[in-house]
């Protein structure tokens, strides 16, 4: 089966500029995550959807950043303005189960798209 | 590709030795975890993952081992190969929420 696609694989943008970001996840799979991970350090969860709806976005600063996961597939993240401390990959994953469900939680990750601020 | 966690703690082990890579977890409701592997440039590889019911489970070459009463996983490798270079994370979740990862531990494999 295909994996979880991302664009762009690279950004790089001036602080205060705002940027976007596209996931593709695998066929099928009900939940996606948007993950910030810094560099050295592990990933963070920013947001978690489960089908078209928000399961968790508690770490997600949402002054700056939006997401939407249209008809419970592709998803975008989005920046604006962008901050210096933006400058991470930011990693897409999905799991075949949902939340609550008792399945495998197994996220399935894209290859990232790594961001930096200047 | 890019270098995952340049300032990682590392462990060091010798071609054909057994590696254990240890993660402290935070939260006591935690009912499921996993171990990943990160290889530069890419993301996250899920190995082998273990519910809070269960103290051990192996995979091929790999066992995860629990201890709730410490709130400790560990991560066995056996027969450590060049191929298993990389960063290993642990990840820890409350009923398929609140996904935590740790900090990562880079594994490196001397010939």
């Amino acid at each position: 089966e295909a994996g979880v696609a991302q664009s762009p694989r690279y950004k790089i943008i001036e602080k205060r500029q705002s940027v976007a970001f596209w996931c593709n996840p695998i066929s099928g799979h009900a939940t996606l995550y948007w993950y910030q991970q810094i560099l050295g350090q592990g990933p963070k969860l920013l947001i978690q959807f489960q089908n078209n709806g928000v399961v968790d976005d508690s770490q997600l600063p949402k002054d700056r950043f939006s997401a939407e996961r249209l008809k419970g597939v592709d998803s975008t993240l989005k920046i604006q303005p962008a901050k210096l401390e933006d400058s991470a990959v930011y990693l897409c994953a999905s799991s075949h189960f949902g939340a609550g469900t008792g399945g495998s939680y197994e996220q399935y990750f894209g290859p990232g798209t790594r961001l930096t601020v200047t | 590709g890019e270098s995952v966690g340049l300032h990682l703690p590392t462990l060091s082990v010798q071609e054909g030795d057994n590696s254990i890579i240890n993660c402290a977890y935070s939260n006591s409701a935690s009912d499921y975890f996993i171990w990943y592997k990160q290889e530069s440039g890419k993301g996250p590889q899920f190995i082998i993952d273990i519910r809070s019911n269960m103290d051990k489970r192996q995979g091929q070459r790999v066992t995860v081992l629990l201890n709730k009463t410490v709130k400790h996983l560990s991560l066995q490798i056996a027969a450590t190969q060049p191929g298993d270079s990389a960063v290993y994370f642990c990840a820890e979740t409350n009923y398929g929420q609140n996904f935590v990862f740790g900090p990562g531990t880079r594994l490196s494999v001397l010939p």
